[in-house]
């Protein structure tokens, strides 16, 4: 059975710095992988989305990597700001048209 | 706007007093489901449907229904809540389930006393 997992649970950083968020998945027959972001007490906003035959994509800022062998993919957040304080959270999409999530990244980017 | 909506937003109820979180997409999203999100649990699905009339049992269908009688709505059913249904919902639509991107909507939060 497919799990994902997202280390570390938390995080925190100075303003400015690039930082790396982690998704590991033990199964790497998947579909996709996608990113979420979600703040607090709102909905989940989808951030990137990388085929399975693909090895990244970038929005601006993010960069999205995906290794299926390895069981990973990491977002890459460049020059971070405040605005970026939020929680991320990576899912797997399966042949089943299934999502099955991590349990999420808390960042936070101190001014 | 595409968007999918939720109401209500904030619900605090009873144990057993039957209630319905109404779900609705205007992005003829053939794919809906529902998640609910706990503290340490993560996104945990209950129900989704992939068309019209077709439904099928998430990660914790336990207590809740589902309907699918038109492609835009998707209500979640508690018959008879419990306070272990106190938790955050959230309705998502996609054109290909998890194969295309999840739009979300603004989450319940719902309080069963």
């Amino acid at each position: 059975k497919q799990e994902v997992t997202q280390i570390p649970a938390a995080l925190s950083v100075p303003e400015g710095e690039n930082l790396v968020l982690n998704c590991s998945f033990t199964d790497s027959a998947i579909y996709n992988l996608q990113w979420f972001r979600q703040d607090p007490g709102k909905g989940l906003t989808s951030l990137l989305l990388i085929q399975s035959s693909q090895r990244e994509q970038t929005s601006g800022r993010l960069n999205a990597s995906l290794d299926k062998s390895s069981g990973r993919s990491t977002l890459y957040i460049a020059a971070s700001q405040p605005g970026d304080s939020a929680t991320y959270l990576c899912a797997v999409g399966d042949s089943n048209y299934q999502l099955i999530w991590g349990a999420g990244t808390k960042l936070i980017i101190k001014p | 706007e595409a968007q999918v909506t939720q109401n209500p937003r904030y619900l605090i109820t009873v144990t057993g007093k039957k209630l319905t979180v109404t779900c609705s997409q205007n992005m003829n999203h053939e794919y809906m489901s529902w998640y609910r999100q706990d503290p340490g649990l993560g996104l945990r699905q209950i129900y989704y449907s992939m068309n019209v009339e077709v439904t099928d049992k998430g990660d914790v269908p336990e207590g809740y229904k589902v309907s699918r009688k038109e492609k835009r709505n998707f209500p979640l059913i508690l018959e008879s809540p419990s306070p272990n249904q106190t938790s955050l919902y959230f309705c998502a639509s996609s054109p290909a389930g998890g194969r295309g991107t999840q739009y979300f909507g603004p989450g319940t939060r719902l309080t069963v006393l």
